[in-house]
């Protein structure tokens, strides 16, 4: 099974401040990893797909990068309606696996 | 565009059975080259996949839960299907159904499609 390790946990963040979150791969998994938003008492949300890609409808400040074991998704110039938890998943074997989220909170 | 609606019991007594639909609308179930997956999420806690069916009814199932669950599909009703077998606390969570599609020049699935899930209470 492939695991996702997310980091941080948490995260408490000022409006209009850049966030990080990490997804760091038990093995290369290319580019199948995806990226959720999922905001209280909802259903996840598609952000990135492919590692980098980009999804109709998602705002610009919404970016990610990596390949193999390593990702980033970033959000530029944090906006109020951002506070979620994130999650990364894998689709490169099975069982399909989801990190752990990263909850972010706007100060 | 195509939405997913998760339906069946709130409550289930341990060591029954949870069953559970999912009703695809605004596009054909069998149209395409789309996994239907299933997903929970005990409460405040992260995602975990548990299985899917391909369009073709080729089914693939986490190995932790492989030996209580069944996934199908029903084309006429544009439906499918989790069963869950001998429940138990442990398998209380939000109940997700997602649709799983990838890009032509991809070999990858992503989810691209959610239901609003569906809450289930393993309790006697």
């Amino acid at each position: 099974e492939i695991v996702l390790t997310q980091s941080p946990d948490f995260q408490s963040v000022t409006p209009k401040e850049k966030v990080t979150i990490t997804c760091r791969a038990s093995q290369s998994i290319g580019s199948s990893l995806h990226w959720y938003q999922q905001k209280p008492d909802q259903s996840p949300k598609l952000l990135i797909k492919y590692a980098s890609q980009s999804i109709s409808g998602v705002p610009s400040r919404f970016s990610g990068s990596g390949s193999g074991t390593d990702f980033t998704l970033t959000i530029n110039s944090l906006e109020a309606e951002d506070a979620a938890t994130y999650y990364c998943h894998q689709s490169s074997s099975y069982p399909l696996t989801f990190g752990g989220g990263t909850k972010v909170e706007i100060k | 565009q195509v939405q997913l609606q998760e339906s069946g019991p709130g409550l289930v007594k341990p060591s029954q059975t949870l069953s559970l639909t999912c009703t695809v609308s605004g596009g054909s179930i069998s149209s395409g080259s789309y996994y239907w997956s299933w997903i929970r999420q005990p409460a405040g806690k992260g995602l975990e996949w548990i299985g899917r069916i391909y369009t073709s009814g080729s089914t693939n199932y986490n190995p932790s839960l492989k030996s209580r669950v069944t996934i199908s599909v029903d084309t006429s009703k544009n439906q499918f299907s989790l069963k869950l077998s001998s429940v138990t606390a442990a398998d209380t969570a939000v109940y997700y159904c997602a649709r799983e599609v990838r890009d032509g020049d991809e070999y990858y699935y992503y989810m691209d499609v959610w239901g609003k899930g569906t809450t289930v209470t393993v309790s006697s």
